[in-house]
């Protein structure tokens, strides 16, 4: 089955650790993206990524770190310097970045909590 | 800077009720706008609009834009419970990925 994957569901940490979310797709998607949702607000974007080996700040990316060495894969660290880290993490891929199917496709959330 | 403003931001009516949920946009290179649906976890597309006027249709739900007055709504007939769920409308950046409005966080009653 084609689609995006991302683990864990739950993700507990205390404060001053770095964790790492995971997001696979296997839709052979060159786009991804990485959004964070709070109650009562929209997504917000933390990082995108066009292509493989490149990836840019949104509008949050302070305290959080990607990287792109895959295509099926963009992984999100969040690090001890994101101030309030607790939160919906979503990740989303598209065919291309930019082009005129902007139609994004998100995977089922991580919610991380810190304690 | 786009934006994106959705209203109601919640909206509780009963089964069988029509409701309409709007969005307006500003953004600097208009190509989209997109509606999506979030349950419990991650949003499901509805739908992805680009010309005015033309009114996309999938069963109950529908939507149309207004390019002129830089809105859309988003209709829903003969409402059922499990069309509860947060409507989160959204229109990609200049630069970046999806610019998305707050969200209608709409209950359906039996």
């Amino acid at each position: 089955d084609g689609g995006i994957t991302q683990s864990p569901k739950y993700l507990f940490r205390k404060e001053g650790q770095n964790v790492t979310l995971s997001c696979e797709q296997n839709l052979n998607h060159d786009a991804m993206y990485w959004y964070r949702q709070d109650p009562g607000q929209g997504l917000r974007l933390i990082y995108y990524s066009q292509i493989v080996n490149d990836f840019q700040k949104g509008d949050i990316a302070e305290g959080y770190s990607v990287s792109r060495e895959k295509k099926e894969s963009f992984p999100l660290t969040v690090t001890s310097a994101q101030k309030n880290p607790t939160a919906f993490y979503l990740c989303a891929s598209s065919i291309r970045y930019g082009s005129s199917t902007d139609t994004q496709y998100f995977g089922p959330g991580t919610r991380l909590t810190v304690l | 800077e786009d934006k994106v403003v959705q209203s109601p931001l919640s909206l509780v009516v009963h089964e069988g009720d029509t409701v309409t949920l709007n969005c307006s946009y500003e953004v600097t290179n208009f190509r989209s706008l997109l509606w999506y649906k979030q349950e419990k976890k991650a949003p499901t597309f509805l739908f992805m609009l680009t010309s005015s006027g033309i009114e996309k249709k999938s069963g109950r739900l529908s939507s149309i834009l207004d390019k002129k007055e830089l809105f859309s709504i988003l209709n829903i007939t003969a409402t059922q419970t499990g069309d509860s769920a947060i409507y989160l409308c959204a229109v990609p950046g200049g630069a970046d990925g999806l610019t998305f409005g707050k969200g209608t966080h709409l209950i359906i009653q039996p």
